[in-house]
């Protein structure tokens, strides 16, 4: 059974840094692409970045490039969100999903992490 | 960017009702579309992918149809557990992008 499991969501300040893990199981996840995608309040899926199998390809959504930073650990079957300089307009449920990246299909997400950013 | 036009935004229909829910792209993006349902604190589920083939384990009064730029996706008879928000995304190109979401609540 394919397992996505989020952790490392919070409270935070604006300008604040917080670092998410999405631990992964059930599949050869080495193999896949890994996502991430954010549901703010009230509002629809926005996806936020990106990484292939072997780390080679990355994207970022223009919102977050050159704050947040994505990074995976195959030993760990574990993918990673570094976010920094965080904004109120960060503020959202945070999924973490196989496969949503180009040419890709999100067959299996996590039910997400929430990150809010306030003061 | 690719922008994804999903309507209507909202619709409430009955247990038993055909629903369908239209997805327009902003430049051809091929059949490299898919259909979630997400319900509040859950993880979203792939129903369709690739415009029509459905997911496994989804039922099949869930469909998909369309190519280009657009698409649609029809719940044959509506039953309770299908209440919840329906998106759209592509994945032709980057950055992928999903439609705005379609909310189906009970009438």
């Amino acid at each position: 059974e394919v397992q996505l499991l989020e952790s490392g969501g919070g409270l935070v300040q604006p300008g604040g840094s917080l670092r998410l893990s999405c631990a992964a199981s059930g599949f050869a996840f080495s193999n896949f692409a890994m996502s991430w995608v954010r549901q703010a309040p009230g509002k629809g899926l926005e996806w936020v970045s990106s990484m292939s199998g072997s780390g080679g390809i990355i994207d970022y959504a223009d919102s977050v490039k050159g704050r947040f930073t994505i990074s995976r650990d195959n030993s760990k079957n574990t993918v990673y969100l570094q976010m920094n300089s965080l904004r109120v307009e960060d503020t959202a449920v945070y999924h973490c999903a196989k496969g949503v990246a180009v040419a890709g299909t999100g067959d299996y997400w996590g039910q997400g992490t929430r990150v809010t950013v306030s003061s | 960017d690719i922008q994804m036009t999903q309507s209507p935004s909202s619709l409430s229909a009955s247990v038993g009702d055909r629903v369908t829910i239209t997805c327009r792209a902003s430049q051809g993006i091929g059949t490299y579309l898919h259909w979630y349902q997400h319900k509040p604190g859950k993880a979203p589920q792939l129903l369709i992918y690739g415009a029509s083939t459905l997911q496994r384990g989804v039922p099949s009064r869930f469909s998909g149809s369309g190519s280009g730029t657009d698409f649609t996706l029809t719940i044959s008879s509506l039953q309770p557990e299908d209440f919840a928000t329906y998106y759209c995304q592509q994945s032709y190109t980057n950055p992928v992008t999903f439609g705005g979401g379609t909310k189906v609540e009970i009438k």
